[in-house]
């Protein structure tokens, strides 16, 4: 049971490039979830989605966006890549969106904007 | 709206010494709370989570915490360290967005926890 997949584990990328960072989960999950996770601080919610074909914002949107064609997948696209977009980006999923419930995370994208 | 302060952003101890990593929390409604663990270039994994049943939580690999609604707090404890407990722990909170149907986590700023031999 692999749970959630990112990939790449690694990337630098070129200021002005773009790329998609990939996530996938096999537990059938329905919320799906991006977080950037910063030097010395706490993950902060970048974009979700409820279900395939619903997205919607989180804290952090701006600079990135997300789509969901299927229940599997969730990726995230940066399209003009900025210094500031230098982190390590974790997807996640859940059952529901219950407060309850708990979020499964991948091992992380830490990506380096040059 | 809700926040969460975790008191130390660095914890050291000895092998075979007690855990203790603070959380205190603040919340307007009832929350659901968690505690997850990050291994080095690894994702979040969830130790435990406190859930308004019993106060006294047990998780995984011997961790517990209890939630104390007077104190606000969330306090995860470990009666022995292990060196493979060298992690960073972060404490998280959720509860309902303004719609009411949707559970948003809020992530403290995360406890580094050395544990020395």
């Amino acid at each position: 049971n692999a749970g959630v997949t990112q990939t790449p584990k690694f990337r630098i990328l070129k200021i002005g490039q773009s790329m998609t960072l990939q996530c996938t989960q096999d537990m059938n999950h329905n919320y799906m979830y991006w977080y950037r996770q910063d030097p010395g601080m706490g993950l902060k919610l970048i974009y979700y989605s409820v279900g395939a074909g619903i997205t919607d914002k989180g804290e952090v949107p701006n600079g990135y966006n997300v789509s969901r064609s299927t229940t599997e997948d969730f990726p995230l696209r940066l399209e003009l890549a900025a210094p500031s977009q230098t982190s390590v980006y974790f997807c996640a999923s859940s059952y529901s969106g219950g407060v309850s419930q708990p979020q499964h995370f991948g091992d992380g994208t830490r990506l380096s904007i040059l | 709206a809700q926040s969460v302060t975790q008191l130390d952003s660095h914890v050291s101890v000895s092998e075979g010494t007690p855990v203790l990593l603070r959380c205190n929390y603040s919340s307007s409604y009832s929350p659901s709370l968690f505690w997850y663990v990050q291994h080095p270039n690894k994702g979040l994994q969830l130790l435990l989570k406190y859930t308004s049943a019993a106060t006294l939580v047990k998780g995984i690999n011997g961790f517990e915490a209890e939630f104390k609604k007077s104190e606000t707090s969330f306090h995860l404890t470990k009666p022995s360290a292990h060196m493979s407990d060298a992690a960073e722990y972060f404490c998280v909170v959720s509860e309902l967005d303004d719609g009411g149907s949707q559970g948003n986590l809020i992530f403290g700023k995360g406890t580094k926890l050395s544990v020395k031999p």
